[in-house]
């Protein structure tokens, strides 16, 4: 069974800085394409940022790009985002998601159960 | 702002068929699949549709998707009160380089 299990998050003043961790399970980690999608309280779903299965190849949204970076250690099935210069626009539940093959544009079949990530003084 | 627009909800009462549009354009649904997630309250989203009109191992067929161009569509027929829920399209982006989500249809069942 794939599990996906987030941590790291909580409150952190503007400007601040978060890693989140998601430690996978289940299934063979590198052969897949993982995410990481966020949503606002209240709000829709926004996809944030994704990795390659080597984690050669990294995307993000125009929102989080220069202030978020993905990482993925295969060797001990992880998935990290680095969160820096925190905005209160931030703010939101961050999932980890899988996705179901080795390409990028692979739809997301597994996901975490969410960490909250409060910007706030 | 979503590039991906749906209508920010939709009704039905049990047994009837429902249908959720999902519009983008040419960089996004007109030359990549489309994918659907279900999302219910408090609760992380799930796969529901993927590859524009295909169902993940465990999805009931009464759910069903579809693309014309630059649009794509869910419907649900023989509703049930369990499907009160939130419903959300996908599809990568080739301009902006990631994945764009719409807005997301709440389906209230009465």
């Amino acid at each position: 069974e794939v599990q996906l299990l987030e941590s790291g998050g909580g409150l952190v003043q503007p400007g601040g800085s978060l890693r989140l961790s998601c430690a996978a399970s289940g299934f063979t980690f590198s052969s897949y394409v993982m995410t990481w999608v966020r949503q606002s309280p209240g709000k829709g779903l926004e996809w944030v940022s994704g990795i390659s299965v080597s984690g050669g190849m990294t995307y993000y949204a125009d929102s989080v790009k220069g202030r978020f970076t993905i990482s993925r250690d295969n060797s001990k099935n992880t998935l990290d985002l680095q969160m820096n210069s925190l905005r209160a626009e931030d703010t939101a539940v961050y999932y980890c998601a899988k996705g179901s093959g080795s390409y990028y544009k692979t739809p997301l079949d597994s996901w975490g159960q969410g960490v909250l990530v409060t910007v706030s003084s | 702002q979503s590039v991906l627009t749906q209508p920010p909800s939709a009704s039905g009462t049990p047994g009837q068929r429902v249908t959720i549009s999902c519009s983008g354009s040419s960089s996004n649904i007109g030359s990549n699949t489309v994918n659907w997630y279900q999302q219910f309250p408090g609760t992380a989203p799930k796969l529901l549709i993927y590859s524009n009109n295909q169902r993940p191992s465990g999805v009931p067929d009464r759910f069903s998707g579809s693309k014309s161009g630059t649009s794509a569509s869910l419907a649900i027929s023989g509703l049930q009160s369990e499907d009160e829920a939130d419903y959300y399209c996908a599809a990568w982006d080739d301009s902006l380089n990631g994945v764009l989500f719409g807005g997301g249809t709440k389906l209230p069942v009465l």
